[in-house]
């Protein structure tokens, strides 16, 4: 599965936008992005995935570029509840046991 | 959404005994659940994956004797620390997935295991 890279840590005010890059240069054309969040000492949560086309649902967007090798997942409105570690997994879809392989993730922090 | 429960949520255990963890899918049928271990402040670490009815395929550096996973039904996955030591001490978290294909993992609430 293709590595990605996320800045470690990432700060944001309550109320506005949190936008979280991920860097996914080697990715294949069969392979998925996908996002999880861990709250501390909480197992990690699905936030959204995507393959090609800009997907939104009721937690959050995601941006992939038109050359899917980087991708942008966004928080609309950050409340302190999602003080976090993002995880930006990419995923090889043909691969039927679905194996997730976790980075570092990004520290996100909301600050009041 | 899918809930993926885990029990004990904590557990402490003295050096050389047996820990089994259960993991459970409990509103929808997991064909592949996963076992993952997280140091303090570090990211979650693969240890085995395993289908319904199969034996568990571990990552590479994980000793199968010493972590036993048996994924006896769609729904259950228990895995057994033998002979803990305090280098097991960890959270260890599993994930359940249902059908094949780009489906979302459900991921349970952790269990902390401590080895005295």
């Amino acid at each position: 599965d293709a590595k990605t890279t996320q800045p470690p840590s990432m700060d944001c005010a309550e109320g506005r936008a949190a936008n979280l890059p991920c860097n996914h240069s080697t990715i294949s054309g069969n392979e998925y992005v996908y996002w999880y969040r861990q709250i501390h000492s909480q197992g990690p949560q699905y936030i959204i995935h995507g393959l090609k086309n800009n997907e939104t649902n009721e937690m959050a967007s995601l941006i992939i570029t038109e050359d899917r090798k980087s991708s942008t997942l966004i928080l609309p409105h950050a409340t302190l509840r999602d003080t976090a570690v993002y995880y930006c997994i990419v995923r090889v879809v043909a691969d039927s046991w679905g194996k997730f392989q976790f980075g570092a993730g990004t520290q996100v922090v909301v600050t009041p | 959404g899918a809930v993926v429960s885990q029990h004990p949520s904590w557990v402490i255990c003295k050096s050389g005994t047996s820990v089994k963890i259960e993991c459970r899918s409990l509103d929808f049928q997991a064909t592949t659940m996963f076992w993952y271990r997280q140091f303090p402040k570090q990211s979650l670490m693969l240890m085995a994956t395993s289908n319904e009815g199969s034996k568990a395929t571990y990552e590479q550096g994980v000793e199968k004797d010493k972590f036993l996973i048996n994924h006896a039904s769609l729904t259950l996955s228990t895995l057994t620390v033998t002979s803990a030591h305090p280098e097991d001490s960890s959270f260890y978290i599993c994930s359940a997935r249902e059908g094949s294909g780009p489906h979302e993992q459900y991921f349970g609430p952790g269990t902390r295991l401590t080895v005295t």
